[in-house]
Order: C-alpha cells, then sequence, then structure tokens
C-alpha cells in the first residue's frame, strides 16, 4: 500500500500560471519534506516541515510557497512556474531524530 | 559547506560482475547515511541506513559498509534488475535542532545480461 502519495504523478502547465501539487501521507510522520529533482542530479531541498514548523531553504526562491494544513498533508505552490520549474517534484515523510525518509513517486512538472 | 560526492556517475557491469559505488561526505552533525535506489521517473527507494563507522548492512546482492567519511554500497553478481539510480544522503543536524537530507547525485547504474 502506497504510504506517501503524490497527485498528480504528471502535470503540465503554462509559464506564468500558478500550479498546485499535493502529498498525502498515512505514516504520521511529523516531518514533511519538499525535493526538486532535475534529470540526472541529486534531488534539492527546497522546504520541509517539522509538525507546523515551517523550515526554507535559503535559495528557494520565493516563487516556491508551501503549506500544511495537518500532519497527513502537504501542497507546493509555484506562484509563476518558468521554463526552469520544469523538473521532478519529490515529497519525503519521516519520524524525527535522524530516521529515514519515505518518498512519493514524485510529479513529473511540464511548463509550456 | 555541507556536500556529498558520488562516484562514479555511471557503471556498466555485466551479469554477474561485482562491483562497489562510493559516497563521500563532508558534513557536519552527521545523524545518519542513507542508500537510496531510484528507477526511471519515480520516487528514491529506502534501501539502508548507517549510523556509525564499521556498521554495515545487507540485502540480497547489496551491501553497505560506513567509515568516517565515506560509504560504499558493494554489489555482488549483480542482475540486470539491478539496474538504477543509487543515491546516497546524509543526515545532518543544523541551526534549531531540525534535521535535513542532503542527497548525492547518483550512480547510474547498467548490468547487461
Amino acid at each position: 500500500d502506497a504510504m506517501v502519495i503524490q497527485n498528480p504523478r504528471y502535470q503540465v502547465t503554462q509559464f506564468g500560471k500558478p500550479v498546485t501539487l499535493s502529498c498525502s501521507q498515512t505514516l504520521n510522520h511529523n516531518v514533511m519534506y519538499w525535493y526538486q529533482q532535475k534529470s540526472s542530479q541529486a534531488p534539492k531541498l527546497l522546504f520541509h516541515y517539522y509538525d507546523k514548523d515551517f523550515n526554507n531553504e535559503a535559495d528557494t526562491p520565493d516563487n516556491f510557497q508551501s503549506r500544511r494544513p495537518n500532519t497527513s498533508f502537504c501542497f507546493l505552490d509555484i506562484r509563476s512556474p518558468g521554463l526552469g520549474d520544469a523538473a521532478m517534484y519529490l515529497c519525503a515523510t519521516s519520524r524525527e531524530g535522524g530516521t529515514e525518509a519515505f518518498f512519493g513517486q514524485g510529479t513529473r512538472l511540464t511548463v509550456v | 559547506e555541507d556536500q556529498v560526492t558520488q562516484s562514479p556517475e555511471a557503471l556498466r557491469l555485466q551479469e554477474g560482475e561485482s562491483s562497489s559505488l562510493n559516497c563521500s561526505y563532508t558534513v557536519s552533525g552527521l545523524r545518519g547515511l542513507f542508500w537510496y535506489r531510484q528507477d526511471p521517473g519515480k520516487g528514491p527507494e529506502f534501501l539502508f541506513t548507517l549510523y556509525s563507522a564499521g556498521e554495515e548492512k545487507e540485502k540480497e546482492r547489496l551491501k553497505a559498509t560506513l567509515t568516517k567519511k565515506e560509504s560504499f554500497l558493494h554489489i555482488t553478481a549483480p542482475k540486470p534488475e539491478d539496474s538504477a539510480t543509487y543515491l546516497c544522503a546524509v543526515q545532518v543536524v543544523f541551526s534549531g535542532g531540525y534535521n535535513k537530507l542532503i542527497f548525492g547525485a547518483g550512480t547510474r547504474l547498467a548490468v547487461h545480461p
């Protein structure tokens, strides 16, 4: 059974048109992460939540926002997608304290 | 600056030809080192966690080891279904007591019959 679910798997959006990606989890983990992964590159951390505490990476563009309305759900909002934002977006969860993270299947974002 | 480097970038093996992948890291406050497998177009799948130098973990044809500065993923007698990208990640503690995962770029492994 899927434990971290991302929707949609594939998203096509127009240049400059806001888009929202979603992630849900059934693990009851208190930490949720959003990563951006471009082809043949390392996943790059955008931000993460520790419970309701939001932590933004210093180099995450202002164009990217996130919401976590409850433990199970987390959203990634891209306010004005550019061509350079085309990538795989990965959501992951973990318990606190140095434990492994579990990933969803990702959302492949295409910007046209 | 915290950094994770994996080598080689790509590796081609014949079925049954054993080899090792390397992950070297320079981080402060290491909490753990993780190996993941990633198939094309999918999210990373967790393989192993290592917490201290000298620790080893095994799963089928894979064995992960850890020293103070690097980790190795040994693949014994690989099969074509082992073809994937193998990612290494380190979990570090930063200001505020929060943890985060820092990934290497991965090693793309291709095993041919």
